[in-house]
């Protein structure tokens, strides 16, 4: 099972764009990427998944380089309301059912005003 | 209305108790997940179904039982052999891999 690293905390400022990068140096073929939102007492929250290369949605992007061997969540803009603990996880999605996906401790991320 | 219902949000358990968290989903998923979440921890799982009727042990499998009759329905059951059972409960079932939570049951000892 792919382990993950990411950094147990950042800071930054409203209107800023945030980056966290998560490392996950034994990736295997069949593993995707999968970034996730907490906020405290509330369940996890899907926010993107990707395989290569870079992917994009309303809420973020995340960058993956041709090794896979580590990822990039960026946040454009982020307000106070994106203070959370961000997960990410790596894992073969296709396989479905129980894969082992892993939740570490996630990159606690306070913004300030 | 599509999702995954916990309840109780909040629960207390009396000492040598046991007690049921339920968990509910519409969403047609085959696969069903218990994680455990301590203060400043991430999630650890607890157990997991593929499939209705079958299920398996997770990483902290100890104090926890499970069952899974219907596709739609994975309570799990905190023994009085869990002792140190104060946490945030979660259930996620998904389709592809990709987990959809509960809003969580915040189980605390009496």
């Amino acid at each position: 099972l792919a382990k993950t690293t990411q950094p147990i905390s950042m800071d930054s400022y409203e209107g800023q764009e945030v980056n966290i990068t998560c490392s996950h140096n034994n990736i295997a073929t069949n593993d995707y990427i999968t970034w996730y939102q907490q906020f405290p007492s509330q369940g996890p929250r899907f926010i993107i998944q990707g395989y290569k290369t870079k992917v994009t949605n309303e809420v973020a992007s995340l960058f993956i380089p041709a090794d896979r061997k580590s990822s990039t969540l960026s946040l454009p803009r982020v307000s106070l309301s994106d203070t959370a603990v961000y997960y990410c996880l790596v894992g073969d999605i296709l396989g479905g059912g129980a894969d082992g996906l892993t939740f570490g401790k996630g990159t606690h991320l306070i913004i300030q005003p | 209305d599509g999702g995954i219902t916990q309840s109780p949000k909040y629960l207390f358990r009396k000492e040598g108790q046991n007690v049921t968290l339920s968990c509910e989903q519409n969403l047609n998923h085959d696969a069903m997940y218990w994680y455990r979440q301590d203060p400043g921890q991430g999630l650890r799982l607890i157990y997991y179904s593929q499939i209705v009727n079958d299920f398996q042990k997770g990483d902290i499998a100890e104090g926890y039982s499970v069952s899974r009759e219907k596709k739609e329905s994975f309570p799990l059951t905190v023994t009085s052999a869990q002792k140190n059972p104060t946490a945030f409960y979660l259930c996620a079932s998904s389709a592809t891999g990709t987990r959809f939570f509960g809003s969580g049951t915040q189980l605390s000892v009496l």
